[in-house]
């Protein structure tokens, strides 16, 4: 399966810390995706990274992607309680994306 | 331009009964994906639909689920004589077409309860 895991499955941090979530996957892709989805809403695209790209930053995020570890890390500098939320990773080959079961991100004030 | 509209947002059905979810893809985007997510849990790929083809329903339960994607029209994810495990959030998504690099739009999701 091409399904990205997330991990950690929960974080909890103080406001102002670094968070630091990672995704792996098993097979080959094209992409991979980070997504937001506060609680009891839809998803929200983060950020694209594609395969032959090996970081990518937007506003506070920094994505890295290791194709030979297939794994993914999503990293939010300075975080903010709204930044409360689970993330989830998708992994694409072909415009198929699978996803994970998320991070669940929770930011103390 | 709008955003995927799914309807309804909340759903409530008795078991038995039959649940019709909807999903209006963006303008201009033929592909959608179906998503189930049970409490707690993350995404679980259903079926990935292009306009009046299913090209990937793997994900899909063989009783009693069934996708479309007319020509015409919303994408419809059709559950039968609903069971209470049937209850989660389904969320759809779009994308204008098959290149790797393309980002999918998310609906807000359909919150179906079986009673």
């Amino acid at each position: 399966s091409q399904q990205g895991e997330e991990d950690p499955q929960a974080l909890s941090i103080q406001e102002g810390e670094n968070a630091t979530m990672n995704c792996s996957y098993k097979t080959s892709i094209n992409n991979l995706q980070w997504y937001r989805q506060n609680s009891g809403r839809g998803l929200v695209h983060l950020i694209l990274i594609r395969s032959n790209e090996r970081e990518k930053h937007s506003g506070r995020l920094r994505v890295t992607l290791d194709t030979s570890k297939k794994s993914s890390s999503l990293l939010i500098t300075a975080s903010r309680a709204a930044d409360t939320a689970s993330y989830f990773c998708a992994t694409g080959l072909n415009n198929d994306m699978r996803f994970g079961a998320g991070t669940r991100l929770t930011v103390k004030p | 331009n709008a955003g995927v509209m799914q309807n309804p947002r909340h759903l409530v059905r008795r078991r038995g009964q039959e649940a019709r979810l909807r999903c209006s893809p963006m303008k201009g985007h033929s592909h959608v994906y179906w998503y189930r997510q049970l409490p707690e849990e993350g995404l679980k790929f259903m079926v990935y639909l292009q306009k009046e083809n299913i090209i990937d329903e793997s994900g899909m339960p063989k009783e009693r689920f069934s996708a479309e994607f007319p020509k015409e029209g919303p994408s419809i994810l059709r559950i039968q004589q609903v069971v209470r495990g049937d209850s989660a959030a389904y969320f759809c998504a779009s994308s204008p077409n098959r290149q790797a690099n393309t980002e999918a739009f998310f609906g807000q999701g359909t919150r179906l309860t079986v009673v």
